[in-house]
């Protein structure tokens, strides 16, 4: 299985300042028909999980151009421009190019 | 409105059988992959398994193969989640979503309790 890694793990910001999240895949994530299947979610508290950026680089309909997703191969980024209070939540990282899909561990990120 | 709604949690004996079933709207349920993702309580994500638009596909993680069964009625837009021989790591809650390549479109969960 291919086993997600992100870190931070706990990832406290303050308001305004940029954050990051790294992810590392065991193995390529490139499909044989040439897509890279990375994709990174969010989970507000008391939420459902809502996708944010699909294919590695490609946000979904109304999520703010603040966030953006970057990397290729094993190594991904999502990063946040400038930190707002809805941001709060547990991130993750999701591969859909090998069975069985995985899923990180999930990053944490509150307001300092 | 487009949305999935998920439906059949609750508390089951370890051993016990339970069925989860999630209705679609809004859009082309029979032209979708569908997948089940489950959240431990307090834990993180962790993909059950995945259904080809015709029901011709499944794929499963492998500790649930054997005994949850994913399927679909395309007529009534249903999806569903047949689990059998129920363990106490399988409480959690469960989203069904749409699925293309990943899941994009979430339900708000239902929450299966497996104890004695």
């Amino acid at each position: 299985d291919v086993v997600m890694t992100q870190s931070p793990l706990s990832l406290p910001v303050t308001l305004g300042q940029p954050a990051s999240i790294s992810c590392r895949s065991s193995q390529s994530l490139v499909h044989s028909d040439g897509n890279t299947y990375l994709h990174w979610f969010q989970q507000r508290p008391g939420q459902s999980p809502r996708r944010l950026l699909y294919k590695v680089s490609n946000r979904d309909s109304g999520v703010p151009d603040r966030f953006s997703g970057s990397g290729s191969g094993t190594d991904f980024t999502l990063k946040i421009s400038r930190v707002e209070a809805e941001d709060v939540g547990i991130y993750y990282c999701m591969q859909g190019t090998h069975w069985p899909l995985t899923f990180g561990q999930g990053t944490k990120l509150d307001i300092k | 409105e487009v949305q999935v709604v998920e439906s059949g949690g609750g508390l089951v004996q370890p051993g016990g059988s339970l069925r989860l079933s999630c209705a679609a709207s809004g859009f082309s349920f029979s032209s979708t992959w569908m997948t089940w993702v489950r959240q431990p309580p307090g834990k993180g994500l962790e993909w059950v398994g995945n259904i080809k638009e015709d029901g011709s596909e499944k794929f499963y993680v492998d500790s649930v193969k054997g005994r949850f069964t994913i399927s679909r009625d395309n007529a009534k837009n249903s999806l569903n989640l047949q689990m059998n021989s129920l363990r106490a790591e399988d409480t959690a809650v469960y989203y069904c979503a749409r699925y293309a390549r990943s899941p994009e479109l979430w339900g708000r969960g239902t929450l299966v309790t497996v104890s004695s």
